[in-house]
């Protein structure tokens, strides 16, 4: 299976917004309200984010939000702070016989 | 709250057979709520699903790994591991045991631990 397709790279400056896409298919992305993301600061496990498209891990701030539309999962991060710097990967499952697929990842700088 | 720590040896030689095991703490293995999974990372690269297994033993591959995986649980030590047949340095990764709350997300995941294949 073929991997999600991420932007390698998205900026802002603090206190903006960003949304980073994460594109699949008809047989993930778009089957699916199964699409979660994961930050990751260098040297770290990745963290849960976001879980069934748009919801949020207790925890986790507000200012993180995920929302899908056809083939195409997205995660907004609202109010950039300096520590939203990290990458940042969306994964979908993709059917019993193949199960997940992550996305390309991608690395988020504040400017 | 769940948590997970790998052990295993960071170093494997080409052509041999990568071993890992997770430990389990702060709840059981045998909790019908939850999957137990396996997923890599590269140096420098992205995530990679490796496989899941339930405790009854019910396990899931990664297709393209599926002819080197072997997954398998140990109830009566709260463990699961994880079996890589035939490595290669493409194989060399930081390798991550996890929760699979399925299907659907990974939480909480180990902290890692990273593997080399090196003669």
């Amino acid at each position: 299976q073929s991997a999600l397709t991420q932007p390698a790279s998205v900026s802002g400056s603090p206190g903006q917004s960003i949304t980073i896409s994460c594109t699949g298919t008809s047989s993930d992305v778009g089957s699916y309200n199964l699409v979660s993301w994961y930050q990751q600061h260098p040297g770290k496990a990745p963290k849960l984010m976001i879980y069934e498209v748009s919801k949020r891990p207790s925890g986790v701030s507000n200012r993180f939000s995920g929302s899908k539309s056809g083939n195409t999962a997205s995660l907004t991060i609202s109010g950039l702070q300096a520590e939203d710097e990290a990458d940042y990967y969306c994964c979908s499952y993709a059917g019993s016989s193949t199960s997940y697929v992550f996305g390309t990842g991608t690395k988020v700088t504040v400017l | 709250q769940l948590q997970l720590q790998e052990s295993g040896p960071g170093l494997v030689k080409p052509s041999e057979t990568l071993s890992l095991t997770c430990t389990v703490s702060g709840g059981s293995i045998s909790s019908s709520s939850y999957y137990w999974g396996w997923i890599r990372q590269p140096p420098g690269k992205g995530l990679e699903w490796i496989g899941s297994i339930y405790y009854s033993g019910s396990t899931y591959y990664n297709p393209s790994l599926k002819s080197r995986v072997t997954i398998s649980v140990d109830t009566s030590k709260n463990q699961f591991s994880l079996k890589l047949s035939s490595v290669t340095a493409a194989d060399t990764a930081v390798y991550y045991c996890l929760v699979v709350a399925a299907p659907g997300w990974f939480d909480p995941w180990g902290q890692g631990t990273l593997v080399t294949v090196s003669s």
